[in-house]
């Protein structure tokens, strides 16, 4: 079964801070999609990232990186010299196989509110 | 990538009383999907719709509360019906959409509901 764990709930830095948030996931699957999404307060879902289960490199994109390590089937997200802006709930998701020539629905972990102090 | 319009963006209504909610986007998609959001959770799927058949249901939901209509590759609504205060959430509809050989995911801005 198809299983995405965010454990950290909650977490709190001061802004210029680095921040790593974890996701772990579980599949039967050896093609799937993994995602980060970003929720600030006003409530939409910001798209970060996509990476498929083929490509294991690491990502950057600015402040942002991403480490991804099938062999402890992890997709952790990090925030380097963190901002006030950079506050929201963060989720992680899964999406198993090829449907139609794309994904399948997405299972999404439980989120990590994270909150950038000044 | 696409654009999604969601309406309405909030609404607050009274128990027992039903609640369609539309998502139009902007470029032909195959599939659609309806997730919902409950105050401080994560986003769970309700079903997913394709256009010319029956909308597929996760566990959990039904058709008679959450009747779902695609009636075309641009349009989708889902109805939360007979509503009570545990139906309070944010509902977003999701679409699939193929960019530079790959597939991403963009959701709808939702629709905070509140059911008193």
């Amino acid at each position: 079964a198809q299983k995405v764990t965010q454990a950290q709930t909650e977490i709190s830095v001061v802004e210029k801070e680095d921040v790593t948030l974890d996701c772990v996931y579980e599949t039967r699957d050896t093609t799937y999609y993994l995602f980060w999404y970003k929720q600030p307060p006003s409530g939409e879902l910001v798209f970060l990232i996509r990476r498929n289960s083929f490509d294991e490199q690491n990502e950057i994109s600015g402040r942002y990186s991403w480490n991804f390590q099938k062999s402890t089937s992890s997709f952790n997200f990090t925030i380097t010299a963190s901002q006030v802006v950079d506050s929201a709930v963060y989720f992680c998701a899964l999406s198993e196989g090829l449907f139609s020539g794309g994904y399948n629905k997405l299972i999404f972990g439980a989120g990590t509110r994270l909150a950038v102090h000044p | 990538s696409a654009v999604i319009s969601q309406k309405p963006s909030r609404d607050i209504c009274q128990r027992g009383t039903s609640l369609t909610i539309q998502c139009q986007v902007d470029s032909q998609v195959t599939m659609m999907f309806w997730y919902r959001q409950q105050p401080g959770q994560s986003l769970t799927l309700i079903a997913t719709a394709n256009q010319g058949s029956e909308a597929t249901y996760e566990s959990g939901f039904v058709i008679d509360k959450f009747p779902i209509s695609r009636p075309n590759l641009t349009f989708s609504t889902l109805t939360v019906s007979n509503m009570s205060p545990e139906d309070s959430s944010i509902y977003l509809c999701s679409v699939e959409i193929w960019t530079d050989m790959n597939t991403e995911a963009f959701f709808g801005q939702g629709t905070r509901l509140t059911v008193v």
